[in-house]
């Protein structure tokens, strides 16, 4: 079946580490997105790429850096220059123009 | 830049009755998308229903419906006959057709709770 792979789907990590999340894709997709989830604070982006080898920070890149050497994986490394990364981190794709973007199913970072 | 503001954090509706969820936009931007998201407990994001600015013909999902108001920039889900299952967050959210600005830019949700 096409979709979002994301792994792991809950990651523990000790202050100071760095820590990378999966994301794969299967659908073709040309953009895929990372968004960070807190509560009451919906979805705020964190970096996209539309094309493999190229990538643009969103709101809140600060901590975060990601790679686009595939079509079909664009993983997520958080560094430890992240000052609060305890979060849910949801992986998205699309079509340039088709609008929609389809989620994978989210990994929940927590830090001890 | 342009912003989404969903005024009700929480909503109730009681089984079988209908609920409207608000959503307003700021942009300056004649052609673009709209979104009404759905986010269980499972936390795996649903497209509930999409609408493209050019089209004046509200978008319709079976018991989902919008009222799409462009000039107000306005955006509001109707859920008819509503189910436990509807129970969610649900997000509104706004994507360009402009490139280089793809990117969804999201509200901060309505959580949606159905009484039995």
């Amino acid at each position: 079946d096409g979709g979002i792979t994301q792994s792991p789907k809950y990651l523990f990590r000790k202050e100071g580490q760095n820590v990378t999340l999966s994301c794969e894709q299967n659908l073709n997709h040309d953009a895929m997105y990372w968004y960070r989830q807190d509560p009451g604070q919906g979805l705020r982006l964190i970096y996209y790429s539309q094309i493999v080898n190229d990538f643009q920070k969103g709101d809140i890149a600060e901590g975060y850096s990601v790679s686009r050497e595939k079509k079909e994986s664009f993983p997520l490394t958080v560094t430890s220059a992240q000052k609060n990364p305890t979060a849910f981190y949801l992986c998205a794709s699309s079509q340039q123009v088709a609008g929609e973007l389809f989620f994978g199913e989210g990994s929940r970072l927590t830090v001890l | 830049a342009q912003t989404v503001t969903q005024s009700q954090p929480e909503m109730s509706v009681q089984e079988a009755e209908t609920v409207t969820l608000s959503c307003t936009y700021d942009t300056s931007e004649s052609d673009y998308y709209l979104f009404w998201y759905k986010q269980p407990p499972s936390r795996q994001m649903i497209l509930v229903i999409r609408q493209e600015a050019y089209k004046q013909q509200n978008a319709t999902e079976n018991r989902f419906s919008v009222n799409f108001q462009k000039a107000a920039k306005s955006f509001s889900l109707k859920i008819s006959d509503s189910q436990l299952g509807d129970a969610a967050m649900y997000f509104c959210a706004y994507r360009s057709t402009q490139g280089g600005s793809e990117k969804l830019v999201f509200g901060k949700g309505t959580k949606l709770t159905v009484n039995p």
